[in-house]
């Protein structure tokens, strides 16, 4: 079955700066890939998503890139704000068209430091 | 619109006792998912429903059964708690409506299993 793995486990960054979280998957047919941001105490957030048929996707200072061929998509935080801080999952779906089987990363505690 | 809601939000259960976690929905989403999230593993998939009638199992099934008699509804069992099943569970729907497929989560039901 789909195998997705996600690092780093932990991100500190100062307030301003740019934070790359990565996620690497194993079944060559997934083709959503959405992210996913928990607060403390709180339910996951779908904050960006991408298909197999886009490489890159941008929403204001969020974007997800897609590199197919490697099977690995990244998330790009740009002028980290404190806000930001939380733990950030990323999922793939291995079943085409169906969004109900979201197989997810182990999730990564980002850390923006003002 | 409630969205996904979830009850109990807490329990606290001793071993072999049995009950049952409720997940209803009120976007008439066709899919349906249970997922459990422990420290460091991230959401993993239980079991998943693609409409009323069908369910599938997800990456942990092992102790847990879930019916999928309405489109609303999807409580998950179980039959005897072990410790092990002590947890955070998320119940997420999802529709298929073109290139908007986002699973929203419910706010999640804490279990400790003594």
């Amino acid at each position: 079955g789909e195998n997705v793995e996600q690092h780093p486990s932990t991100l500190s960054v100062q307030e301003g700066d740019s934070a790359v979280i990565k996620c690497t998957y194993s079944d060559s047919a997934s083709n959503y890939f959405p992210w996913y941001k928990q607060e403390l105490g709180k339910r996951p957030q779908l904050i960006i998503d991408i298909r197999s048929n886009v490489g890159e996707k941008k929403d204001q200072r969020i974007a997800v890139t897609l590199n197919k061929t490697a099977k690995h998509f990244s998330l790009h935080i740009t002028e980290t704000q404190p806000e930001d801080s939380a733990v950030y999952f990323c999922a793939a779906s291995p079943l085409s068209g169906n969004t109900g089987k979201l197989i997810f990363g182990q999730g990564t505690t980002l850390q923006v430091k003002p | 619109n409630a969205g996904v809601t979830q009850t109990p939000k807490f329990q606290v259960l001793k071993t072999g006792q049995s009950m049952t976690l409720q997940c209803a929905q009120d976007m008439n989403h066709e899919y349906m998912s249970w997922y459990r999230q422990d420290p460091g593993m991230g959401l993993r998939l239980i079991h998943y429903s693609v409409g009323a009638g069908i369910t599938d199992q997800g990456e942990v099934p092992n102790g847990y059964n879930v019916s999928r008699s309405t489109t609303e509804d999807f409580p998950l069992r179980l039959l005897s708690a072990a410790p092990s099943q002590t947890s955070v569970y998320f119940c997420a729907s999802s529709k298929t409506s073109g290139l908007k497929e986002t699973q929203y989560f419910g706010p999640g039901t804490r279990l400790l299993v003594l």
